[in-house]
């Protein structure tokens, strides 16, 4: 069946990198495209962008300048890297797959950003 | 970007009442709505895709309608576990998600 399950630092310091990955199941990543999206605590949702079946990439234009989406179709895994962090990137990062709707969802990971 | 507006942020209903929650589009988005239940410490569950597709496994309760900039999704006899914050998104160009509506019992 269809899995996504996120990974990555819990906490990251003001200024540095965020890196998380997505390891995925049940699904090709060449024939399918996978998205990230995320939640400030108590908060609404904002899509930061995603890489297609392609391997095309495309950003909320807000996030674009500081946002990085990759993937290793080997491994079954799709990369987020987003520099330059601050304490409003504080969120639950959720990856996602993207088949016409956002079908399917991970359990998310919460990462906050503090010294 | 396209906005989406939710209403109401908040609604207290009873068992069995017949709820509608709506979402309103900054510019016609051609039917590419769709709408998530997110419980609390859970992550969102497609409900209904396009506008009024329920997606596999949805109660048939749960029910979509729209078109143009304005799209409604309805409950037709609320239940207790239907407790929960619902989120619209719109596709028809990048994705952006509604602010929510929070739904509880009454």
């Amino acid at each position: 069946q269809v899995q996504l399950k996120e990974s990555g630092p819990g906490l990251v310091q003001p200024s540095q990198t965020l890196s998380l990955t997505c390891t995925v199941s049940g699904f090709s990543l060449t024939s399918n495209s996978v998205h990230w999206v995320r939640q400030p605590p108590g908060k609404g949702l904002e899509w930061m962008g995603g890489i297609w079946g392609d391997g095309s990439t495309d950003y909320n234009s807000a996030l674009k300048s500081r946002l990085s989406i990759s993937r290793d179709t080997s491994k079954s895994q799709v990369f987020l890297k987003m520099n330059s962090l601050q304490t409003d990137d504080t969120a639950i990062y959720f990856c996602t797959r993207l088949l016409g709707a956002i079908d399917y969802w991970g359990q998310g990971v919460m990462v906050t950003v503090s010294s | 970007d396209i906005q989406m507006t939710q209403s109401p942020s908040f609604l207290s209903a009873s068992v069995g009442e017949r709820v509608t929650l709506s979402c309103k589009a900054s510019q016609n988005i051609n039917k590419y709505l769709d709408w998530y239940q997110q419980k609390l410490g859970e992550a969102p569950k497609l409900l209904i895709y396009n506008t009024n597709n329920l997606h596999t496994g949805i109660p048939s309760r749960f029910s979509g309608s729209g078109s143009g900039t304005d799209y409604t999704l309805t409950i037709s006899s609320l239940q207790p576990e239907d407790v929960a914050t619902y989120f619209c998104l719109q596709r028809n160009s990048w994705p952006t998600f509604g602010a929510g509506t929070k739904l509880e019992l009454k």
